[in-house]
């Protein structure tokens, strides 16, 4: 079945050192939706980009990713970290069209960014 | 104004007793849906809907129960409650289809503690 991997549990670095954390997905649907969710502390899960174009860089809020079905990835990227990115990221996957609209998500990537 | 709200924000509850946990949105979806969120587990899917007076199983049904009277209201039920079911509980809405517009909105989440 569909699948989403997010390799690290926990990424902790330092402000202003470049963000990448790691995507990678499984679906037997050649038309995957790839999405990055993030959850802020008290805060509810909210949408943070969106992709479905091949090898297409897509940008939100100074994140970026690239959909790369050759590997099947979509890291999520930040030049510079703030400490306000600090968060529960989560990647998911939607890889089948009709009115099921149901998400496949990771397990979560703890981003810690420190002083 | 928040477009899906949940209640109650925190509840202790005693093993072996009855929990009933309230979803309301206001984004006229069909699509609703309860996860759980646990350290370690990422966001789980316990039960979905496709509209007023349905219930799908999710990925850990056991142990819960849903409800969907109405567009706006999704409940979820927990008859014979368990420590184990301490968690965060979260409510969303959309996703009514798939691909790109598999989105989802999220509700600020139930603290849920069984003692």
């Amino acid at each position: 079945g569909d699948s989403v991997t997010q390799k690290e549990g926990l990424v902790t670095l330092t402000e202003g050192l470049p963000v990448m954390l790691n995507c990678t997905y499984q679906t037997i649907y050649s038309n995957a939706f790839l999405f990055w969710y993030v959850h802020y502390l008290n805060e509810s899960p909210r949408l943070l980009l969106k992709s479905s174009t091949d090898n297409k860089r897509t940008e939100h809020q100074g994140f970026h990713a690239t959909l790369h079905k050759s590997s099947s990835s979509f890291h999520l990227q930040k030049s510079s970290a703030q400490l306000s990115d600090s968060a529960l990221y989560y990647c998911a996957l939607s890889g089948i069209t009709g009115n099921t609209g149901k998400l496949i998500f990771g397990l979560g990537t703890t981003l810690q960014v420190q002083p | 104004e928040a477009a899906v709200t949940q209640s109650p924000r925190n509840k202790v509850a005693v093993t072996g007793g009855k929990v009933t946990l309230s979803c309301n949105q206001t984004n006229n979806h069909n699509n609703m849906y309860w996860y759980r969120q646990d350290t370690g587990h990422g966001l789980r899917l316990i039960h979905y809907s496709y509209g007023a007076g349905s219930t799908e199983k999710g990925d850990i049904p056991d142990g819960y129960k849903a409800s969907r009277p109405s567009q706006e209201n999704f409940s979820l039920i927990l008859e014979l409650a368990t420590p184990s079911q301490t968690s965060v509980y979260f409510c969303a809405s959309g996703g009514d289809w798939g691909g790109a517009n598999a989105e989802q909105f999220f509700g600020p989440g139930t603290r849920l503690t069984v003692l």
